[in-house]
């Protein structure tokens, strides 16, 4: 079963306008939910996180925002950019013993110019 | 700049062969990772190591091994390879405690299976 989930496997959007991404998740234990990018051919790379005990966190043109009662966070983007083009992963950290990761199945964003 | 390599890009191997998948990072952190990433799958944790010579299985370890006799090190096993296990293979490292338990990839090892 799924803890993590992205509903969205792909999204277009024009340059200049907003992209949202969107992350939902089950188990209430997790207590830091990061963004990954991945261009193809290319690990991931971190992009932005969030802890469980904020509601939103801004890096730029980037932004993450947490419902903790909804266990849905979203992945703000403005202005997108068609270099911003690439899947990307939500991902929720666990109280494993290495600190794990679950990630989600990715989106594909196209940023058209 | 921390560094995740990995020894292979590419790797075609026959059913029934031993593969090793090797990684390697700089940044003396204290976990690693290896996934498989397919598609509509996302990334899914094979195996994982928080010390040397300490394993744990994630959520796909059958058809798989490991090994981490170095600290930097982090090794993949197929040992007897299976059409199904072709993938793209992802291997991680990160800081066991603190921060936010961000991790750093490799560029990945597309593996087929014949």
């Amino acid at each position: 079963d799924q803890q993590v989930k992205q509903n969205s496997p792909s999204l277009s959007v024009q340059e200049g306008r907003i992209s949202i991404l969107n992350c939902d998740y089950t188990n209430s234990m997790f207590d830091y939910f990061l963004w990954y990018k991945k261009y193809p051919a290319e690990g991931p790379t971190f992009l932005i996180s969030i802890s469980s005990i904020k509601d939103k966190n801004e890096d730029g043109r980037f932004t993450v925002f947490l419902n903790k009662s909804a266990k849905h966070l979203s992945l703000h983007i403005v202005p997108s950019q068609p270099g911003d083009s690439a899947v990307y992963f939500c991902a929720a950290r666990g109280s494993g013993s290495a600190r794990q990761l679950t990630f989600g199945s990715g989106t594909q964003l196209t940023v058209l110019p | 700049d921390v560094k995740v390599t990995q020894s292979s890009r590419y790797l075609v191997k026959r059913t029934g062969e031993k593969v090793f998948l090797e990684c390697v990072q700089d940044m003396d952190h204290e976990n690693m990772f290896w996934y498989r990433q397919d598609p509509g799958l996302g990334l899914r944790l094979i195996y994982f190591s928080y010390d040397v010579k300490m394993k744990e299985k994630g959520d796909i370890p059958e058809g798989y091994s490991v090994s981490r006799e170095k600290k930097e090190r982090f090794s993949l096993i197929l040992e007897s390879a299976s059409t199904n296990q072709t993938s793209m293979y992802l291997c991680a490292g990160g800081r066991l405690a603190g921060g936010t338990s961000e991790q750093f990839f490799g560029p990945g090892t597309r593996l087929t299976v014949l």
